[in-house]
This record gives C-alpha cells, sequence and structure tokens, in this order.
C-alpha cells in the first residue's frame, strides 16, 4: 500500500517562532488532508488540499501532487497549536505517524 | 447540531469479554468510518460504511464487527477482547466520498483490556 511519511517526528518550538511540516506519499494521492490531534485527543481537520496553496490564518499548507509532496505552514506559532500534526490520504485512509509539536511559552 | 458522538468514553474490559461501542452523527453523513490509534501512532482504518447496510473492511479488521442498520448509527462490536485491542478508537463521518469532503471525527473511546 502507500506509505505516508511525516517529517520531522518531534518538534520543540518557542511561541512566536515559525514551522514547517513535512508529508510524503510513496505514491500519487489525490485527495490529501492534514488534521491537528490536541492534546486531549480530539482530531480537527485544518486543511482539504489536494494540490495548490489554501491559507487559514496563521496555518496554510500546499501540496505538490506531481512530487507527492505537502508541506504545513504554521507562523507565529502559540501554546495552543501543541499537538500532533497527521496528514492522511487516498481513498484507502492513509494516516501518516504524525508530527508532535510542542510550543513552550 | 452534536455532530459525531462516541459512547462510551472510557471502558475497561476483561480479557474475553465482548461489548460494542456506540457511533451516532446528526450530519446525515452516508460516510462513517472507525479508527483505532496506539499510543503514538497514528489511524488505523479498522472498518467503513459507505450507507446503511453496506460495509467493509479497512486496514485492521480482525476482532472487530460493524453493522450500520441507519444513516445515523455505525456501532463497533469487539468480541472476545485481547489486551492488543487495548487503544483509543474513534469513529468518523464525511458527507461523500470521506477525502472530498471535510470530516468530523468523535471524540474518541479509550479501552483497556486486562
Amino acid at each position: 500500500g502507500i506509505q505516508v511519511e511525516q517529517s520531522p517526528p518531534d518538534l520543540i518550538l518557542q511561541e512566536g517562532a515559525n514551522s514547517t511540516l513535512r508529508c510524503n506519499f510513496s505514491d500519487s494521492v489525490n485527495n490529501l488532508q492534514w488534521f491537528h490531534q490536541n492534546p486531549w485527543g480530539q482530531l480537527i481537520n485544518l486543511f482539504y488540499i489536494p494540490s495548490g496553496t489554501k491559507q487559514n490564518g496563521r496555518l496554510s499548507a500546499t501540496t505538490v501532487a506531481t512530487e507527492r509532496y505537502s508541506l504545513l505552514y504554521i507562523s507565529s506559532s502559540q501554546t495552543t497549536d501543541s499537538g500532533v500534526y497527521f496528514c492522511a490520504g487516498t481513498n484507502k485512509f492513509y494516516f501518516g505517524s504524525g508530527t508532535k509539536l510542542n510550543v513552550k511559552p | 447540531n452534536a455532530g459525531v458522538t462516541q459512547t462510551p468514553k472510557f471502558r475497561i474490559l476483561k480479557i474475553g469479554q465482548s461489548m460494542t461501542l456506540q457511533c451516532t452523527q446528526d450530519m446525515n453523513h452516508n460516510y462513517m468510518y472507525w479508527y483505532r490509534q496506539d499510543p503514538g501512532m497514528g489511524l488505523k482504518l479498522i472498518y467503513y460504511s459507505v450507507g446503511a447496510g453496506i460495509t467493509d473492511k479497512g486496514e485492521v479488521p480482525n476482532g472487530y464487527n460493524v453493522s450500520r442498520s441507519t444513516t445515523e448509527d455505525f456501532p463497533l462490536r469487539l468480541e472476545l477482547a485481547a489486551p492488543s485491542q487495548t487503544s483509543v478508537y474513534f469513529c468518523a463521518s464525511t458527507g461523500t466520498e470521506f477525502w472530498n469532503t471535510e470530516a468530523f471525527f468523535g471524540q474518541g473511546t479509550r479501552l483497556t483490556v486486562v
């Protein structure tokens, strides 16, 4: 099956810093989404982004479908951004193992 | 509009016991899904349903069963619980093809098998 790799696996930031999270797929993916799982375990859909770029406040995402990767940008990070970020795609519901983000005040 | 509701939130089972995890959505979504999440890992699909009366296996279906008698409900049944089924279980729904529209997740059920 399709492999989904996320990097980095762990990330520690000071509040206010910027970061880039990456998601690579082993094969073409046409329905990529990004999720945030907060420290209480709740999963929230951030972006449905099969291609191109989208922005929502301090978050933005870019998917280059032809090169099989997607990037999630977090600017001016806040402590509430802490948690695990997952990318997922394909109609077989593959999830990556996530990037655990810890934003320190 | 409650979204996706899972019950119970926590449960401890003894090896060999059975239980049903409940999932209800009030958004009239056709597609519903069950995932398990082991510590430090991503989500693995157990079963999914594309509408009432239609279910199919995901990546890790062994030890589980599902049914979909109504659009709203998608219960997950564990038979003969084993320690390997200790995990957090999430139910999700979406209106059409899962990855074409925004997915809504329940709050999760934390299950421990001892």
